[in-house]
């Protein structure tokens, strides 16, 4: 089993619907929680982070996350066609070095 | 500032030859860190450094060295390539103040260089 697991999609949405996109884990002593947006052929930009518990809201994107269901979410309203990239999950103790990351899922926003 | 850039985008080997993939930061960041990614499963830590003389395994160390003589410079070395590192490969700078702070500072990706092994 991995430790970060992540639907690799397609997801394909048309443009201004909700999408949401998920991760689960198996580790317990992750404490901070980040989302990484990747352009084809681009190296990944972190899009936002959250420490423990809670939501974050920064503009039309959410992070959730349940610690007590090891699932974190990253909703995006009024998905745009540049939306359409990959979406990585990545996850961190609270005092270390090594990121785990999910496998991506890839997103696709029609016009 | 340019941020991460990575040398060279592609590059095709054969078994058996060597190669250093080149890495540069111009942020000033005292964390360094090599990647690999493989279709469909994410990132996987291969090195990373502290700062300049000090450089520690990741997940997927085999096959490859590093060495950090500057702050800025992080290459990483594959010697006797193998068809299991075709991959894309990145490279990853950071500013922290210190493992026990418990703050996450972004990692700062460059554009990837796209290895094949045949």
């Amino acid at each position: 089993q991995k430790e970060v697991e992540q639907d690799p999609g397609p997801l394909s949405v048309p443009e201004g619907a909700i999408v949401s996109l998920n991760c689960t884990y198996s580790n317990s002593a992750f404490q901070y929680f980040m989302w990484y947006r990747q352009y084809s052929r681009k190296g990944p930009e972190l899009l936002m982070y959250t420490y423990s518990s809670g939501n974050k809201e920064d503009g039309r994107f959410t992070a959730q996350v349940d610690k007590s269901s090891k699932y974190i979410s990253l909703f995006i309203r009024d998905s745009q066609p540049s939306d359409s990239a990959t979406y990585l999950c990545a996850m961190r103790v609270r005092a270390g070095n090594m990121l785990t990351f999910g496998g991506g899922t890839r997103l696709m926003v029609k016009p | 500032n340019a941020g991460v850039t990575q040398t060279p985008k592609f590059r095709i080997l054969k078994i058996g030859q060597s190669m250093t993939l080149q890495c540069a930061q111009d942020m000033n960041h005292n964390y360094m860190y090599w990647y690999r990614q493989d279709p469909g499963m994410g990132l996987k830590l291969i090195y990373y450094s502290v700062g300049a003389g000090i450089t520690d395994k990741g997940e997927v160390p085999n096959g490859y060295n590093v060495s950090r003589s500057t702050t800025e410079d992080f290459p990483l070395r594959l010697e006797l390539a193998a068809p299991s590192q075709t991959s894309v490969y990145f490279c990853a700078s950071s500013y922290q103040t210190g493992m026990t702070s418990g703050a996450y500072n972004e990692q700062f990706f460059g554009p990837g260089t796209r290895l094949t092994v045949l």
